[in-house]
Parts: C-alpha cells; structure tokens; sequence
C-alpha cells in the first residue's frame, strides 16, 4: 500500500535557524512525485516544493530544500533561515503516476518558531 | 486573478440533512478533488474527476456525492448517509502532473 509517514507531531525551531522535517514514503512504483504542502492556521494549503523520483538533484525553492534519499524513501524539507511566519502545518504528499494525479497525504508536522 | 474559490467558509447542518459544498476554478484544470480533513491529521480523498461528466471514489466515499458539469465546477454533497460529517474539506485542482491549487476550504459541522 501506497502510505507517507511524517513521525514528528510537532516541532520548535529558533527563529533564523534552520529545521528539517522528516517524511519516509512506501511505494513499489518506479515514477512518482512527492510534494511538500504549507497550511497556516487559516487553512489553505499553500505548495512548498517538488521532487520527482527521476530527479537527481534535490529540488530547492528559496529558503525550502528537499532532502531526497530514493533508497531510503525519504523526502526531508529543510527550511534554513526559520522566520515567525513559518509557523504553521506542513503535510508530506505523493503523487502516484497512475492516471489519477491525486495526493496521498501524511499527517503532519506543526512548526512552531520562536522569537 | 486565477484560483479556486470554495463557498461557504462556513457550513451547518442539521441532523438528516443534505447540505452541498461549491467549489469553482478559473484555471482551466481538468482535474478537481475533494479532500477532508479532521483535526490533527492530513488529508483524505473523497472524490476526483478528471474530464467533465467523469468522477470516481477516492479512498472515504461513502456518505458523499459529486457531479461534473462543467469544467470549472466541482459540488460535493453531504448526504444523511453520512455518519460524522464534521470536519474542514478541502477542494483542489490540477492539470496534468502539476502541483495540486487548493481553495480556502470550508469547515461543516453538525448542529
């Protein structure tokens, strides 16, 4: 079964450090895209951040970076330079390559960012 | 500006109630979603459609309904069927192997 794991709950970084959230990924597909998916507290989801599985360089976005080890089936995102407005939910996604396109979803890290 | 809107913000319904949750886009995508979301956990699918006049059941189905008759549109249905309606849902958008666009949601609960 296709599953994303996000083991932190919740996490506190200092503001203008950086931290890195983890997410592992079980899949037998060879073709697949993760994603990395933003929701402050007001509820939409705002998109972070791709890699796709064929990728060999790990995708950056600004401030955000992924950490992707395929043989681990991992997909850390690493945010550097923590500000107060990172404070929020951020949700790991994958992305089948059936036809569907949809998203599977983990649970969750809450952020919280220190002043 | 391109989006997705989702109305209303907020919803209640009454026990035995059918209540229907709009989602429109403007982005010309043909793929919609509905996802719902309970509190502390991540998103579950619902419905998807791909073309206009095709949708099929995503993984908590039962208890919901979908129609596509037009591109930009996507309502979903919550029927009495369903047993613990409330929660935050989410509708989203995509065309082809692109990031997902979500709407602001709306949050339903039963009163």
């Amino acid at each position: 079964a296709q599953k994303i794991t996000q083991t932190q709950p919740g996490m506190f970084v200092q503001e203008k450090e950086a931290v890195t959230l983890d997410c592992t990924y079980d899949t037998s597909d060879q073709s697949y895209g993760l994603f990395w998916y933003k929701q402050p507290s007001s509820g939409e989801m705002i998109f972070l951040i791709y890699q796709g599985s064929y990728d060999e360089q790990n995708a950056t976005e600004g401030r955000y970076s992924l950490n992707f080890q395929k043989a681990r089936k991992s997909a850390n995102l690493v945010i550097s330079a923590s500000q107060l407005g990172d404070s929020a939910m951020y949700f790991c996604a994958m992305r089948p390559m059936d036809s569907s396109y949809k998203l599977i979803f983990g649970s969750g890290t809450r952020l919280l960012v220190r002043p | 500006d391109g989006g997705i809107t989702q109305s209303p913000k907020y919803l209640f319904r009454k026990e035995g109630q059918n209540v229907t949750l709009s989602c429109e886009q403007n982005l010309n995508h043909d793929a919609m979603y509905w996802y719902r979301q309970d509190p502390g956990q991540g998103l579950r699918l619902i419905y998807y459609s791909q073309i206009v006049n095709d949708f099929q059941k995503g993984d908590i189905a039962e208890g919901y309904s979908v129609s596509r008759e037009k591109k930009e549109s996507f309502p979903l249905t919550v029927t009495s069927a369903q047993k613990n309606p409330t929660a935050f849902y989410l509708c989203a958008s995509n065309s082809g192997n692109t990031e997902a666009f979500f709407g602001q949601g709306t949050r339903l609960t039963v009163v």
